[in-house]
């Protein structure tokens, strides 16, 4: 499975949107990005995933480049229960989930 | 709510007891992975089972051991716990083997005195 690099910190006030980048320059064609979060120590919440056009649900939206090297995780409208750790994590050739250290996102009032 | 339960929330033991973690899937999932959450590691797969069978393997300690039950629970066994063994266990489940989705438990805190 690819690799991933993100940043370690991101701070957004609420109400804004978030925008988490995610750079996975040697994603192979048929690998997926996902991305999850963790609250706190709470257990790991999917978010959303895709392999190369544009998602959204619910909870936010994938934005996955042409070339798919870098993706964009965007939570619309951001509160404070956002405040996460959020992982973007390529997923292909293996069943297990590979977490980095994510991007801690704190959410401002 | 992810659907996917586990007992014990919190558990403290003493080095070299033996505790048992248990994890039920999402209704209808056939897979169940576990995962070790420690300060230093991070977030660290240990071991998916699939309708009963071991499917992967991931970095588990010969200590540790799994098993999937008929009606698709799940139990981690861990033996002659270490201090080093205190962290966060997640369980999670998923449809199929491969390419899905993988739902978390709320996780057990294990701590080793």
């Amino acid at each position: 499975d690819a690799k991933t690099t993100q940043p370690t910190s991101m701070d957004c006030a609420e109400g804004r949107a978030a925008n988490l980048p995610c750079n996975h320059s040697t994603i192979s064609g048929n690998e997926y990005v996902y991305w999850y979060r963790q609250i706190h120590s709470q257990g790991p919440q999917y978010i959303i995933h895709g392999l190369k056009n544009n998602e959204t649900n619910e909870m936010a939206s994938l934005i996955i480049t042409e070339d798919r090297k870098s993706s964009t995780l965007i939570l619309p409208h951001a509160t404070l229960r956002d405040t996460a750790v959020y992982y973007c994590i390529v997923k292909g050739g293996s069943e297990k989930l590979v977490f980095g250290k994510g991007t801690k996102l704190t959410v401002n009032p | 709510d992810s659907g996917v339960t586990q007992t014990p929330k919190h558990l403290i033991t003493a080095t070299g007891q033996r505790v048992t973690l248990r994890c039920s899937p999402r209704s209808g999932d056939l897979s169940v992975y576990w995962y070790q959450q420690s300060l230093d590691q991070g977030l660290q797969f240990l071991i998916q089972y699939y309708n009963g069978e071991e499917r992967a393997k991931g970095n588990i300690l010969e200590r540790f051991s799994a098993q999937q039950f008929p009606d698709l629970h799940s139990e981690l066994n861990l033996s002659s716990l270490e201090l080093g063994d205190s962290a966060l266990y997640f369980c999670a489940s998923s449809e199929g083997a491969y390419q899905e989705t993988q739902y978390f438990g709320p996780g057990t805190r294990l701590l080793v005195l």
